[in-house]
Formats: structure tokens, C-alpha cells, sequence
């Protein structure tokens, strides 16, 4: 069955790194997704990851998949209070739908 | 170029009648798709249309709610009678080809209160 789970809440201070953490259960997963969700705003695409790729990395963020053990990770270097949102991942499997975790909500302190 | 629009932004409804929300999907994209948010929980998929045509309307929860693409160009989806549990926010997405794996565009949501 299709299951993505994350934490709820992260807490950061400014200028640190934030890492973001989500589960999943499909192995058949071949494309993972993370989104951003500003406030007030709908959902913005960061990055995503293809099933056969360990790491991809565009300028601040940082994604890693360990496809043994279903986990996904955001990493997001210097954190900025514009980074302040929830951030959602979601997994890609056989039909076109996307498969939501149910968002982590990453607070950036000042 | 425009990205995908939804409207309204918002809507406050009573219990028992219908709302009717629009999508209108990035020009060229022949795929649409409804996704909602309930409660702070996670987003689920509702349906998904190639043109004017329902590929997957599996997520749709049930016979309340009604997806029309008449023309192949924006969507609506109406819920009669609307029930408390409907509250949420309401996501559309388009994107260009139906290869797996492409990516989708959000729209900004429709965020509905049923009192």
C-alpha cells in the first residue's frame, strides 16, 4: 500500500542546517518529491529525486534517498527565515497521482 | 506564462448546501488534477483527467462530490450537499504530457469552511 510519513514540527535557528525526514512504504516508488507550502500559498516544487539516484544536491538543499530502508531527507544548508513554511514529500509510483506525507513544519528562529 | 489558478481563494458555506470550485490548469496542460487537505492531515489525490476525459477518479470520496472538464480546459468540482467533514483545503495541479514521473504545478488552493 502507499503510506508517507513525516514529522510534524522542526525548529531551527537561523544560519544552521534543517533536515527534514520522510518515510515511505511502496517499494515501486520510482520518483520522490518535495514541496514547499509558504503561507497563504500553494504548493511550490523544490527538488525531486529519481528512484535509482542516492543524492542530489542544488544549491542549498541537499536530498538523500536510502531506498532500503524507504527514507528520504531534505537537507536545507544556512537556513533562512524565508525557509519558514511546510514542507511536504510525496512519492510517484505507477499511476500519475502523487502520494502525500502529511507536511513538516519547519520553524526558523531568528 | 501563467501559472495554475484557482478560484475562489475562499469560501464559507453552511452545511447542507453546494459550492462549486474552478481550476484553471497552465495553458497546453492536458492533465488536471484535484488533490484536498482535511484537518492538517495529509494531501490526498482526488482525481486525475487527460483533457475532457476522467483517468483516475479513485481518490473521490464520495457520490457528493462531482468533477466536470467540459472542453478539456478548466475544471470544477462541485460538492452537493456539502458535509462538515469537507472542510479543508482544495489543490489542483496540471501538467504538460502523462509520461510517469511528470512534474505537476499546485495551484494555490481553495480553502473551504462548511459550518
Amino acid at each position: 500500500g502507499e503510506d508517507v510519513e513525516q514529522s510534524l514540527f522542526l525548529s531551527v535557528r537561523e544560519g544552521d542546517s534543517s533536515v527534514i525526514n520522510c518515510t515511505y512504504t511502496d517499494s515501486s516508488s520510482t520518483y520522490l518529491y518535495w514541496y514547499k507550502q509558504e503561507p497563504g500559498a500553494g504548493l511550490q516544487l523544490l527538488t525531486y529525486i529519481f528512484s535509482n539516484m542516492d543524492m542530489k544536491q542544488d544549491q542549498r538543499l541537499t536530498v538523500l534517498l536510502n531506498k532500503k530502508d524507504k527514507h528520504l531527507s531534505l537537507r536545507i544548508a544556512d537556513t533562512q527565515t524565508g525557509d519558514s513554511a511546510i514542507y511536504f514529500c510525496a512519492e510517484s509510483t505507477g499511476r500519475r497521482a502523487l502520494t502525500f506525507g502529511s507536511g513538516t513544519r519547519l520553524q526558523v528562529q531568528p | 506564462e501563467a501559472g495554475v489558478t484557482q478560484f475562489p481563494s475562499h469560501s464559507v458555506i453552511e452545511k447542507g448546501q453546494t459550492v462549486t470550485l474552478r481550476c484553471d490548469p497552465i495553458s497546453g496542460h492536458d492533465n488536471l488534477y484535484w488533490y484536498r487537505r482535511v484537518m492538517g492531515k495529509e494531501i490526498k489525490f482526488l482525481l486525475h483527467f487527460v483533457k475532457e476525459s476522467k483517468q483516475d477518479e479513485s481518490g473521490m470520496p464520495n457520490n457528493r462530490f462531482l468533477a466536470e472538464r467540459t472542453g478539456g480546459t478548466y475544471s470544477t468540482l462541485k460538492v452537493q450537499p456539502a458535509e462538515l467533514e469537507d472542510s479543508g483545503v482544495y489543490f489542483c495541479a496540471s501538467s504538460h504530457g502523462a509520461f510517469y514521473g511528470e512534474t505537476q504545478y499546485f495551484g494555490p488552493g481553495t480553502r473551504l469552511l462548511v459550518l
